[in-house]
């Protein structure tokens, strides 16, 4: 079985400043990982993803996720948040399938200024 | 180019009564997934459907609910004899052809939220 554990389910950061939403993972096997982003009101928009390729992975807006097999962690990460940052972030990892993804609860992302 | 359509974006019914939830996939995609969010919880995998065709039910409840992506027109999830744990997010997502075994994004639309009285 595989699931993901997202540590913080609120994350308050400065804008300019870093932002480190930390998600955990166990699988049997190879799994492929995602980070999702939601807005209010809006559908759930895909980041990154890793699919055993490079362990670094580069998403849109300047996120960035790398993954860990030893930790097994795949941390989201930016060097400065913006205020449009604000939203929901979802880890995800898929099922053996590869097709049905398993979310994680969620972290908030709140950017004051 | 639009992106996933669902419909309606609320839902309210009464114990007892159907609830219909619409979703229309993005312009040539011919896969769709159904997901639910419980309060306080990620979302979890339905079912998968192409046209005509339901690939993978494993994760819906085995009675009262069903899915169907016809040839023509939206997918359709149902729920039949509304019970208060089925108030929910339900989202959908659809996909492109996936050659071999690639794993192409989902798309997802920005769901329904059903709410049982």
């Amino acid at each position: 079985a595989q699931s993901v554990t997202q540590l913080d389910s609120h994350v308050s950061v400065s804008e300019g400043t870093p932002v480190l939403l930390r998600c955990n993972y166990s699988s049997s096997y190879s799994p492929s990982l995602f980070w999702y982003v939601q807005h209010p009101n809006k559908g759930l928009q895909l980041l990154l993803k890793y699919t055993s390729a490079a362990t670094l992975v580069k998403g849109i807006n300047g996120f960035e996720a790398e993954f860990k097999k030893s930790e097994t962690s795949f941390h989201l990460t930016k060097p400065s948040a913006h205020m449009s940052d604000a939203a929901e972030y979802f880890c995800v990892v898929s099922d053996r399938s590869g097709y049905a993804l398993n979310f994680g609860k969620g972290t908030s992302l709140l950017v004051t200024p | 180019n639009a992106g996933v359509m669902q419909n309606p974006r609320h839902l309210v019914r009464r114990r007892g009564q159907e609830a219909r939830l619409r979703c229309s996939p993005m312009k040539g995609h011919s896969h769709v997934y159904w997901y639910r969010q419980l309060p306080e919880e990620g979302l979890k995998f339905m079912v998968y459907l192409q046209k005509e065709n339901i690939i993978d039910e494993s994760g819906m409840p085995k009675e009262r609910f069903s899915a169907e992506f016809p040839k023509e027109g939206p997918s359709i999830l149902r729920i039949q004899q509304v019970v208060r744990g089925d108030s929910a997010a339900y989202f959908c997502a659809s996909s492109r052809e996936r050659p071999g075994h690639y794993i192409d994004e989902q798309y997802f639309g920005p769901g329904t939220r059903l709410t049982v009285t």
